[in-house]
């Protein structure tokens, strides 16, 4: 069974820019939640996305955004992009998506913004 | 409020000694807690969970957990490391019912 897929794996962008995060779930894992990595304030949730709905968002501001797809494949936006945003981003499914169902990670898309 | 708290932000150990990496929560409802590691230049896997059941748990790569409700802790123990075990660990509590709370992470470094 091919693991979580996430795409690009490095982007480079400007202040100001936006960017799409895509992300491909384990096949028949209906949950994906994304998390953002940095050195500074650790791993922390961004948004979960179960059956194309947002049941859980965490405290970021409105630039950050997300939507899911009937296939389950989900994407994360970030317009107006800050130095701040520069980070890993790490797309995890599950196949329930409680939280006593195990995450399954992708290998992150890592944003730097210049 | 839940939480979980990682004291430890980088341990060194000489390859086959012996590893304990400390995790204490904090938690008003029951308690799930679970292991990650990140391999470098990857996403996080996970090592081992404790849902209920027998408070010694197992998990992958030879590492073990106890849970230990009088001292809120779960620390994530290895009798023996090896080079490959170069990693960083995360502790992590569910949050609702959707989300984990992960801490902060110690960075284990095994040194030959």
């Amino acid at each position: 069974k091919a693991g979580v897929t996430q795409t690009p794996r490095y982007l480079i962008k400007t202040r100001g820019q936006q960017v799409t995060l895509s992300c491909s779930p384990i096949s028949g894992h209906r949950s994906v939640s994304w998390y953002q990595q940095t050195p500074g304030q650790g791993l922390q949730f961004l948004f979960e996305y179960f059956s194309e709905t947002q049941r859980n968002k965490g405290n970021f501001p409105g630039r950050f955004s997300g939507r899911q797809f009937s296939n389950s494949r989900s994407e994360m936006n970030v317009s107006t992009l800050e130095l701040g945003d520069s980070a890993l981003y790490l797309c995890a499914s599950s196949l329930a998506g409680t939280g006593l169902s195990p995450l399954h990670f992708g290998n992150g898309t890592r944003l730097t913004v210049t | 409020a839940q939480s979980v708290t990682q004291l430890d932000s980088q341990v060194p150990v000489f390859e086959e000694a012996p590893v304990e990496l400390r995790c204490n929560y904090s938690s008003s409802v029951s308690v799930y807690l679970f292991w990650y590691v990140q391999y470098p230049n990857q996403g996080l896997q996970l090592l081992l969970k404790y849902l209920s059941g027998s408070t010694l748990v197992k998990g992958i790569n030879g590492f073990e957990a106890e849970f230990n409700k009088s001292q809120t802790s779960f620390h994530l123990r290895k009798p023996s490391v090896h080079i490959s075990d170069t990693a960083e660990y995360f502790c992590a509590l569910p949050f609702g019912n959707e989300k984990l709370t992960f801490g902060t992470g110690t960075r284990l470094t095994i040194i030959p």
